[in-house]
């Protein structure tokens, strides 16, 4: 049980282009789903909390306009990369918390973005 | 705001030996535990956690860790490594008010034959 399905699991594409990222929780409602960004060799960051029906939570640091997050149902979250340079290039990794019981956290297996 | 502290950045380990891993929080009250495994370019799995009762966890894949509150540390173990726990290490610390995470640096472990 508790599965978290992320979508894609990789993607290349151009400098200015839109990406977006699914996480989704298979067996589960999440009113609360997290993004988190990871460097190579690095930890990870949490970038915001995304919250059903509500607006995102975003970290100090983050750009709310660049990293779009939509939280439409009990089951999906999306994360969108607007207008991606090279530097948005990372592993980005999506965490849900199931509505009954909380932690702990069940993880994505991550989406790898390189943009060109 | 709660720190996670992993001391050591990467471990390298013969198959078959023991292994622990070193995990140290700043918390002011007690914290929700973690421990997680990620292979390269995976996801994170959760090893076990601690959230109150016995400070000695079991989780999966044969690892344990053991709460201390009087070091604020949070060590994973394994008695007999396998080639396959090759991977990163995170350990991580939450809270019940808001359910973040905060995590540590990670520790590599490498499995040598």
């Amino acid at each position: 049980g508790a599965v978290v399905s992320q979508h894609p699991s990789w993607v290349i594409c151009k400098s200015g282009t839109s990406v977006k990222i699914e996480c989704r929780s298979l067996d589960f409602q999440a009113t609360t789903m997290f993004w988190y960004r990871q460097f190579p060799k690095q930890s990870l960051m949490l970038m915001a909390t995304s919250n059903e029906g509500s607006k995102a939570t975003y970290e100090q640091g983050v750009e709310k306009d660049k990293f779009l997050i939509n939280h439409a149902s009990l089951t999906l979250s999306t994360l969108t990369v607007t207008s991606a340079h090279p530097e948005d290039s990372s592993f980005y990794i999506c965490s849900a918390l199931e509505d009954r019981g909380g932690q702990p956290q069940h993880f994505g297996d991550g989406t790898r973005l390189s943009i060109l | 705001a709660q720190s996670v502290t992993q001391p050591d950045i990467h471990i390298t380990v013969s198959e078959g030996a023991s292994l622990e891993l070193r995990c140290n929080y700043s918390y002011g009250a007690t914290p929700y535990l973690f421990w997680y495994v990620q292979s390269p370019g995976q996801g994170l799995q959760l090893l076990l956690k601690y959230f109150s009762g016995d400070t000695l966890v079991q989780g999966i894949k044969g690892f344990e860790a053991e709460f201390k509150r009087s070091q604020s540390s949070f060590n994973l173990r394994k008695p007999s490594v396998h080639w396959s726990d090759a991977a990163e290490y995170f350990c991580a610390v939450g809270e019940d008010d808001d359910y973040k995470l905060s995590f540590g640096a990670g520790t590599t472990v490498t499995v040598r034959a």
